[in-house]
């Protein structure tokens, strides 16, 4: 069965540093994976996705993650942060075949200028 | 395109009472799903529909009952409710082929006194 491990709740930064948030997921079978982004009082919206090819996947406000099978990895980084980055990150696994999608607990990032 | 709507933004319940929570998308997408979203837990799944006339329960149906009144719509009842239904309900919705991508509604938030 598939699932997703976010080992930090909460990660705090300074303004302009990188930052790093470690996801881990499990499953049996092959995945696409997921990083979804939550700001304050709004649904979630879709940040960056691996579904096939390169295992290096960037968004368009410079978030990148990469896929790494061997340490079922999917860490999403930036290297350098801004207030408006100020949100709860969401990492979340499907399987090939499911139709579900399982998400992590959530990593809220603050940023402290 | 308004995308994924949901009503009510917000609701208080008593407990006992019953209420219905409405999810509609305008993307043409075959697949819709009910979250509900409680701090430190993440988003889990409580009905999904793969499909216009199919439902299915997900990780948390208990207390909930859903229906897919067609492609656009899917709703979610609670027939009695429980403190322990507070929480924060979102509506996705998804094309089954090819992209791989949820779209959220902005969410209900309810309370049960």
């Amino acid at each position: 069965a598939q699932s997703v491990t976010q080992l930090d709740s909460q990660v705090p930064v300074f303004e302009e540093a990188p930052v790093e948030l470690r996801c881990n997921y499990s499953s049996s079978v092959s995945v696409y994976l997921f990083w979804y982004v939550q700001y304050p009082n709004q649904g979630l919206q879709l940040l960056l996705k691996y579904l096939s090819g390169s295992t290096l996947v960037e968004s368009i406000n410079g978030f990148e993650a990469e896929f790494n099978k061997s340490q079922t990895s999917f860490h999403l980084r930036k290297p350098s942060v801004h207030i408006s980055d100020t949100a709860e990150y969401f990492c979340a696994v499907n399987d090939f075949g499911n139709e579900k999608l399982t998400f992590g607990t959530g990593t809220r990032l603050t940023i402290i200028p | 395109n308004a995308g994924v709507t949901q009503t009510p933004k917000f609701q208080v319940l008593k407990t006992g009472q019953s209420m219905t929570l409405q999810c509609a998308q305008d993307m043409n997408h075959n697949s819709m799903y009910w979250y509900r979203q409680d701090p430190g837990m993440g988003l889990r799944l409580i009905y999904y529909s793969a499909s216009e006339g199919t439902t299915d329960k997900g990780e948390v149906p208990n207390g909930y009952n859903v229906s897919r009144l067609n492609k656009r719509e899917f709703s979610l009842r609670l027939e009695s409710a429980a403190p322990s239904q507070t929480s924060v309900y979102f509506c996705a919705s998804e094309r089954r082929e090819g992209r791989k991508e949820q779209y959220f509604g902005p969410g209900t938030r309810l309370t049960v006194t």
